[in-house]
């Protein structure tokens, strides 16, 4: 059964780097029709696709985030990264990491991590 | 366009139907998929595709599409159907992804 595990700080500083990192288990990164991606969450708020990867290194991300965000993947190590630059308090939110199955005309997260909740406070 | 709307808020009798509804142009082109999210914890995907269930989902849940709106229906809602539900496409360009806002069903 394949599971992903978010790690990373719950505390950035603003201005700083946020960095995230998502394991998976049970399964490769490798796989084809998978992308792995990154959504996050504001305390109270709705969800937000920040991004994706495919195992081959392409990426696609929201476009008012895409000055500030690299997604990579480490396929030795069967994981994936997210990095936010210059984080502001609008930044806090649980970030969750997802698999992305996708075909021509649709699309679906399954599963999801836990989620971490990262909080940008000085 | 790369937004997808959704009502607020919702509410359903117990052991009633209920329809959530997602609308937005991409729609036209590729489907939606819905996630059921419960206080503290993280989305889970319920349907997918033209009307696919994931493993473990029960079939009360279903899914339908029609121009640019897309559907998730609750046949006869449990307590514990209670959630948030978000739905999910890609966007016109195909390339990016987009949430709705969210739908808040409560069962009365």
């Amino acid at each position: 059964q394949l599971q992903l595990q978010e790690s990373g700080p719950g505390l950035v500083k603003p201005s700083e780097t946020l960095s995230l990192t998502c394991i998976v288990s049970g399964g490769s990164i490798s796989s084809n029709n998978y992308y792995w991606g990154w959504i996050r969450q504001p305390p109270g708020k709705g969800l937000e696709w920040i991004g994706n990867i495919y195992y081959g290194g392409s990426t696609y991300y929201k476009p008012s985030l895409k000055s500030r965000v690299t997604i990579s993947v480490d396929t030795s190590k069967n994981q994936f990264s997210l990095k936010l630059t210059s984080v502001t308090a609008a930044d806090t939110a649980v970030y969750y990491c997802a698999r992305e199955w996708t075909t021509i005309n649709m699309n679906y997260f399954d599963p999801w991590g836990q989620g971490t909740l990262v909080t940008v406070s000085s | 366009s790369s937004e997808l709307t959704q009502d607020p808020a919702v509410s359903v009798a117990l052991g009633q139907t209920v329809r959530i509804t997602c609308q937005g142009d991409s729609l036209r082109v590729y489907y939606a998929s819905w996630y059921q999210q419960k206080p503290g914890q993280a989305p889970v995907a319920v349907i997918y595709g033209k009307n696919n269930r994931p493993s473990g989902i029960p079939d009360r849940f279903s899914g339908a599409s029609s121009g640019t709106t897309a559907s998730l229906t609750i046949t006869g809602a449990q307590a514990e159907d209670e959630a948030d539900y978000y739905c999910n496409s890609r966007d016109s360009s195909g390339n990016l992804r987009v949430f709705g806002g969210g739908t808040k069903l409560t069962v009365l």
